[in-house]
């Protein structure tokens, strides 16, 4: 598509449900990552992927949260048993390449935002 | 540690230049980023400065690197109302698997007033 796409934009749940919030990257986007951004911050990562495979997955606060990108395109991140913590704007963001020297242009979602009560 | 750091908010009046500041931790990022984020709409990136260049000009958007001190600036000339948004930097974290992430500061909420 023409741009990152990502869904539901807003998510409002009870907490204890799981939700499963959708990313659908630029299409040919090699690199997909997740950031969370709580509300006056800035964005945090959370996990990268090369193609399918989750290479970094070291800012995923606990094992509540996961993610994946089984065929290399689209991706989903997955919070089990929510916490009114959890509550945040989930952005995910794509890049052409696996960014190594060179400079790592993102192009980010709009996000969803999620809303635990 | 990594961590990026920004004054929180700036106020300048519509024609004036505004400059937004921003210090880093990692001496090894190789690229330093500005992104804008506009009420209900994703990070957009505006510019970028590789680390062996000390300034970097893009229509009315200059940026500046002090690389001796880890301090970024992002200075918008003839700042408009249209600019009002919130600005983050970035650094690069590289790792030896072949690649980066950014780091966000928390961003600087600029309010252009006439």
């Amino acid at each position: 598509g023409a741009g990152v796409s990502q869904s539901p934009r807003y998510k409002v749940t009870k907490r204890g449900q799981d939700v499963a919030l959708r990313c659908d990257p630029i299409s040919g986007h090699v690199s997909l990552y997740w950031y969370r951004q709580a509300l006056g911050q800035g964005p945090e990562f959370l996990t990268y992927f090369n193609y399918e495979a989750q290479q970094d997955k070291s800012g995923l606060p606990n094992d509540r949260f996961s993610a994946e990108r089984p065929e290399g395109s689209i991706s989903t991140l997955t919070i089990q048993r929510t916490e009114q913590r959890d509550s945040a704007m989930y952005r995910c963001a794509s890049s052409l390449d696996v960014p190594s020297s060179g400079a790592n242009v993102l192009t980010f979602g709009a996000g969803s935002r999620l809303t635990v009560l | 540690g990594e961590d990026v750091e920004q004054s929180l908010f700036l106020s300048v009046r519509e024609g004036d230049s505004s400059v937004i500041n921003c210090t880093y931790t990692d001496s090894s990022s190789t690229y330093l980023y500005w992104y804008k984020q506009e009420p209900g709409a994703g990070l957009q990136l505006l510019t970028y400065i590789f680390s062996n260049m000390d300034m970097k000009q893009d229509q009315r958007l200059t940026v500046l690197l002090n690389k001796k001190d880890k301090h970024l600036s992002l200075r918008i000339a003839d700042t408009q109302t249209g600019d009002s948004a919130i600005y983050f930097c970035a650094e690069t974290l590289v790792f030896s698997g072949g690649y980066n992430k950014l780091i966000f500061g928390a961003g600087t909420r600029l309010a252009v007033h006439p």
